[in-house]
């Protein structure tokens, strides 16, 4: 399974866009990339997912380039309640293995 | 729509005492079920996931077992607790799918705690 490695830690202040990137050297070509957030106490949620290019939903956006060996999640005008830890995940159709995950603290 | 359930919510056991904690998933059929500890401040460790009834893949050698007597049904257990069980333990289940990564709904977790 492929490792990941991402920033252990990200302040940013609020209605800032947020970037956060997570390296991935060893992704496998059937891998996907996703990307989850977790709150204190609760389990994480699912948030957004990619295989190449970009992806983009209500809540955020994926840039992921050709060679796949870096994915950037991005979080647009951030709010208070989007401190949390984001994981980012890669694996194959069975199961993934969850990195240390990013703490974002946002601030008024 | 599907929905995932564990109970309890929060435990306190004494070390030496037995474990079960269980999780149900509604509304899906055949899904991949999975067991995550997360001890405080850290990520999340898989500790067992299952593909199908009787079916259980280990990840971390460790005196938990973990058991689907029914297809949506995944128990984790233990017949002594030691004080590092102590943790966040989460149930997440997926689509069954081979095409691609399907993405893991969690539930609420139990907080345990070793006394």
């Amino acid at each position: 399974l492929a490792k990941t490695t991402q920033p252990i830690s990200m302040d940013s202040y609020e209605g800032q866009e947020v970037n956060i990137t997570c390296s991935h050297n060893n992704i496998a070509t059937n891998d996907y990339i996703t990307w989850y957030q977790q709150f204190p106490s609760q389990g994480p949620r699912f948030i957004i997912q990619g295989y190449k290019t970009k992806v983009t939903n209500e809540v955020a956006s994926l840039f992921i380039p050709a060679d796949r060996k870096s994915s950037t999640l991005s979080l647009p005008r951030v709010s208070l309640s989007d401190t949390a830890v984001y994981y980012c995940l890669v694996g194959g159709y069975q199961k993934v293995t969850f990195g240390t995950g990013t703490k974002l603290q946002v601030i008024p | 729509s599907q929905t995932i359930h564990q109970w309890p919510a929060t435990l306190v056991q004494p070390v030496g005492s037995p474990l079960s904690l269980e999780c149900t998933v509604e509304g899906t059929s055949n899904p991949n079920l999975y067991w995550y500890r997360q001890a405080a401040g850290r990520g999340l460790q898989l500790l067992f996931y299952s593909v199908g009834i009787g079916q259980i893949s280990s990840e971390v050698p460790q005196n938990l077992s973990a058991s689907r007597p029914q297809d949506r049904q995944f128990i984790l257990s233990s017949k002594k607790l030691l004080l590092s069980d102590s943790g966040f333990y989460l149930c997440a289940w997926s689509v069954l799918g081979t095409e691609r990564n399907q993405p893991q709904h969690f539930g609420d977790g139990t907080r345990l705690s070793i006394l």
